[in-house]
């Protein structure tokens, strides 16, 4: 199975910072690789399908960067609604594999 | 877009099988992948499995293997996953998703209790 390692698992920042999470695949996944937000008790909900692609309807201030092993989502400029918890997923092999999180706290 | 609406919530006991149903309106359904999701409580997530119905593709995690069914009703737009053999660590909450490059919809998740 490919590893998805995802750093930090945890980050506290204030509103409007920048913030950068990456992922780390143990093998190639190319560029199908996806960003997901999940607040608590929700289901997740997709920001960036393809590696860099902004899903519909969700805010320019998130990006996505990267293909192969390495790859990034940032948020731009912190906003109070987006403390939750962040995971990355590929799905260029299967089983398809989440990384373990990052919390997005409230500093 | 697709609307997922996923079956109640269950109190299983180990052992017992369950089966969670994914009924899709508003979309194709045979052509698009639908994925499996569970997130224990307190857990991340983790990937279950998918099916493409009209390709009749099916691939599941490994570590569920021989234990789950992931199958689809063309004829009524919904998705199913069977789990059997319950343990007490498949308690989590279990989402259904219809996702392709573009789109992504997903259920309201069913909360699976693995309980004597």
């Amino acid at each position: 199975d490919i590893q998805m390692t995802q750093s930090p698992s945890s980050l506290s920042a204030s509103v409007g910072d920048r913030v950068t999470i990456t992922c780390r695949a143990s093998q190639g996944v190319r560029k199908d690789l996806g960003w997901y937000q999940q607040k608590p008790g929700k289901a997740p909900k997709r920001l960036i399908y393809a590696a860099s692609s902004l899903q519909s309807g969700v805010p320019s201030r998130f990006s996505g960067s990267g293909s192969g092993t390495e790859f990034t989502l940032t948020i731009s400029s912190l906003q109070p609604e987006d403390f939750a918890t962040y995971y990355c997923l590929q799905h260029n092999v299967s089983p398809w594999t989440f990384g373990q999180g990052t919390r997005v706290e409230i500093k | 877009q697709v609307q997922l609406v996923q079956s109640g919530a269950e109190v299983k006991k180990p052992g017992s099988s369950v089966k969670v149903s994914c009924k899709a309106s508003g979309g194709s359904f045979a052509g698009n992948p639908f994925i499996w999701v569970r997130q224990a409580p307190g857990q991340g997530l983790e990937w279950v499995g998918r099916i493409i119905p009209s390709l009749g593709i099916v691939n599941s995690a490994q570590t569920l293997q021989g234990r789950i069914t992931i199958t689809a009703d063309k004829s009524t737009n919904t998705a199913y996953m069977e789990l059997n053999s319950l343990r007490y660590e498949d308690t989590a909450v279990y989402y259904c998703a219809s996702t392709t490059v573009t789109t992504d919809d997903w259920g309201q998740g069913t909360l699976i209790t693995v309980s004597s």
